[in-house]
């Protein structure tokens, strides 16, 4: 089975702090794919990354970090010097190839609010 | 830069009525996702569509839900006897390949 864990429920930093979300995931799949995903206020799903299960190179864009290991099944995203844009709904979610079909499973999402 | 669209962005109905959602796909895409978002909850998969046919479905996609690509541009989810617990965002995604997938902008389903 599949799964994926988003540990925070609710993270509420100050502006300009450096925030890192958590996401713990769970597959059978050798071949895989980890994505970030924001859904602001609005409603609609941003996509922010993806990465495949044999590139574990860390990435980073801006003010976006993404850490990915697959020793402890981890896949973090760090924000830093947040912004209060940066408030939103940030889903984890999980691609295994052995579906053949796309199919995300997502993580029950961590809230973040950036105070000003 | 081409994007999914879906309609209409709300959609209000009466428990026990049919109730379609349309989705506009980017035109060069062959993977067809429907997920549904209840409020304050995670994201879920309902449906997945390849080749004119259904290649995944969840355990929430029963008899009461369908979906149909009606005319090679349009990708539709019917859901045939609404519940009150139908009440969600319904999200339509597209993809060139199962490993990408592009997010419309989601319809917000009430039932009353």
């Amino acid at each position: 089975a599949q799964k994926v864990t988003q540990a925070q429920t609710e993270i509420s930093v100050v502006e300009k702090e450096d925030v890192t979300l958590d996401c713990v995931y769970e597959t059978r799949d050798t071949t895989y794919y980890l994505f970030w995903y924001k859904q602001p206020p609005s409603g609609e799903l941003v996509f922010l990354i993806r990465r495949n299960s044999f590139d574990e190179q860390n990435e980073i864009s801006g003010r976006y970090s993404w850490n990915f290991q697959k020793s402890t099944s981890s896949f973090n995203f760090t924000i830093t010097a947040s912004q209060v844009v940066d408030s939103a709904v940030y889903f984890c979610a999980l691609s295994g190839v052995s579906s053949n079909t796309g199919k995300l499973i997502f993580g029950q999402g961590t809230t973040l609010q950036v105070k000003p | 830069e081409p994007e999914v669209t879906q309609t209409p962005s709300h959609q209000v109905t009466q428990m026990g009525q049919e109730v379609i959602l349309r989705c506009v796909p980017i035109s060069n895409h062959l993977y067809f996702y429907w997920y549904r978002q209840i409020l304050g909850q995670k994201v879920e998969f309902l449906v997945s569509f390849y080749n004119n046919e259904i290649s995944e479905k969840s355990e929430i996609f029963d008899d009461q839900f369908s979906v149909e690509r009606p005319d090679g541009s349009n990708f539709t989810l019917k859901i045939r006897s609404t519940k009150l617990e139908d009440s969600a965002m319904y999200f339509c995604a597209s993809g060139t390949a199962p490993d990408t997938q592009y997010f419309g902008p989601g319809t917000r389903l009430t039932v009353l």
